[in-house]
């Protein structure tokens, strides 16, 4: 049962432009929403993060949108770059003590010059 | 700076072999955590620790088994490799609890362990 989806496994985007990568979650528990990003043989690293009082948060060239009525958060890239192509995936977890996170399958985003 | 090291970065191992998957942490975490990641599939919780000496499944703990001896490290242990254990291994450590503030990540991961089985 696959809690986190990301249902695009590829996207690929023009330098300068847009990237919307999206992610749905099926248990109402989570309240918590991270994106790492992930180079091919590296660790993936925290890339934006939001709690579930929030709807939008911004770092940068980056924001994370979250709708908690539709299970459904959404980041954003703008404007994109080049060093952007990676593998980006989103993850859920509870509050509490002894929380884990839950993955996505992960979008491979590439941008193209 | 928080720093997750895995002890192989790749491996090579014949299937039936026992494996062994290190990883140390020197934030003090009480939490680590084994992942392995294939295409398509996302990043898979195979095992995880919330302290030294204990252990719980994650979603795919079938032929995998963890230690943890010490707080600082958490080993997986492979018992009987086979091919369908080809993948990458990540390992992460965290607190207790994820604190929930925006843009402050509560996981940490090493740069994973290649492991292809043949």
């Amino acid at each position: 049962d696959q809690q986190v989806k990301q249902n695009s496994p590829s996207l690929s985007v023009q330098e300068g432009r847009i990237s919307i990568l999206n992610c749905d979650y099926t248990n109402s528990m989570f309240d918590y929403f991270l994106w790492y990003k992930k180079y091919p043989a590296e660790g993936p690293t925290f890339l934006i993060s939001i709690s579930s009082i929030k709807d939008k948060n911004e770092d940068g060239r980056f924001t994370v949108f979250l709708n908690k009525s539709a299970k459904h958060l959404s980041l954003h890239i703008v404007p994109s770059q080049p060093g952007d192509s990676a593998v980006y995936f989103c993850a859920a977890s509870g509050s509490g003590i002894r929380q884990k996170l839950v993955f996505g399958q992960g979008t491979r985003l590439t941008i193209n010059p | 700076d928080v720093k997750v090291t895995q002890s192989s970065r790749y491996l090579v191992k014949r299937t039936g072999e026992k494996v062994f998957l290190e990883c140390v942490q020197d934030m003090d975490h009480e939490n680590m955590f084994w992942y392995r990641q294939d295409p398509g599939l996302g990043l898979r919780l195979i095992y995880f620790s919330y302290d030294v000496k204990m252990k719980e499944k994650g979603d795919i703990p079938e032929g995998y088994s963890v230690s943890r001896e010490k707080k600082e490290r958490f080993s997986l242990i492979l018992e009987s490799a086979s091919t369908n254990q080809t993948s990458m291994y990540l390992c992460a450590s965290s607190f207790p609890t994820f604190v929930q503030h925006d843009n402050n990540s509560p996981l940490h991961f090493g740069n994973g362990t290649r492991l292809t089985v043949t």
